[in-house]
């Protein structure tokens, strides 16, 4: 089946700084992309939908500010995760559907430890 | 999206076929049931899907009840590695309908 990427699978900040999540279909071009955040022994929630070529469409509750999305190609959408701070720490997740099939396809996730 | 209720938990014995129900009594004639299930620490993988008949693949089989109000997803031979979260979601197939929302799932637990 079709394969999503994500870098880094896992990355360590001081809380403060600024940390970019990448999102990549492997092979199928992904004109929509998800992003979904997972805490601890809970279940995925979606944080917004990414629209190559325009602005991402975020869930309520979800600082767009704060959660930038950008999908610049077919295959990348990247999430900028700004002025972190612990309880941002979280399982961070993406999907993407390959047009051709009506399966939604998930990335490995990154998991984000903010200290 | 329609509301799923899945049980919380599960116990099935290796070797033996893994049955998880899933309801979903308010889902709509355009609305599938797809299956999911995530690993420990690992994205979501995708199992089946279905409309209205019954499905088969490599990975499970998946009934659907005629009214449509619920489902289950059917691990004919499961093995230790198939101790997952089970999630049930129901969604329109279109374009614009890719995105999931996630319930609680079920916790399988297969034993030895």
């Amino acid at each position: 089946g079709a394969v999503v990427s994500q870098h880094p699978s896992w990355v360590i900040c001081k809380s403060g700084t600024s940390v970019k999540i990448e999102c990549r279909s492997l092979d199928f071009q992904a004109t929509t992309m998800f992003w979904y955040r997972q805490f601890p022994k809970q279940s995925l929630m979606l944080m917004a939908t990414s629209n190559e070529g325009s602005k991402a469409t975020y869930e309520q509750g979800v600082e767009k500010d704060k959660f930038l999305i950008n999908h610049a190609s077919l295959t990348l959408s990247t999430l900028t995760v700004t002025s972190a701070h612990p309880e941002d720490s979280s399982f961070y997740i993406c999907s993407a559907r390959d047009p051709q099939h009506i399966e939604q396809y998930f990335g490995p996730g990154t998991r984000l430890t903010v200290t | 999206d329609a509301k799923t209720t899945q049980p919380t938990s599960m116990d099935c014995a290796e070797g033996r076929a893994a049955n998880l129900p899933c309801n979903h009594s308010t889902i709509s004639g355009n609305e599938y049931v797809y299956w999911y299930r995530q690993i420990h620490s690992q994205g979501p993988q995708y199992i089946i899907h279905g409309l209205k008949n019954n499905e088969t693949n490599e990975m499970a089989s998946l009934i659907i009840t005629e009214d449509r109000k619920s489902s289950t997803l059917i691990l004919p031979h499961a093995t230790l590695r198939d101790t997952a979260v089970y999630y049930c979601i129901v969604r329109p197939d279109n374009t614009n309908a890719g995105k999931s929302t996630f319930g609680d799932g079920t916790t399988l637990t297969v034993k030895p």
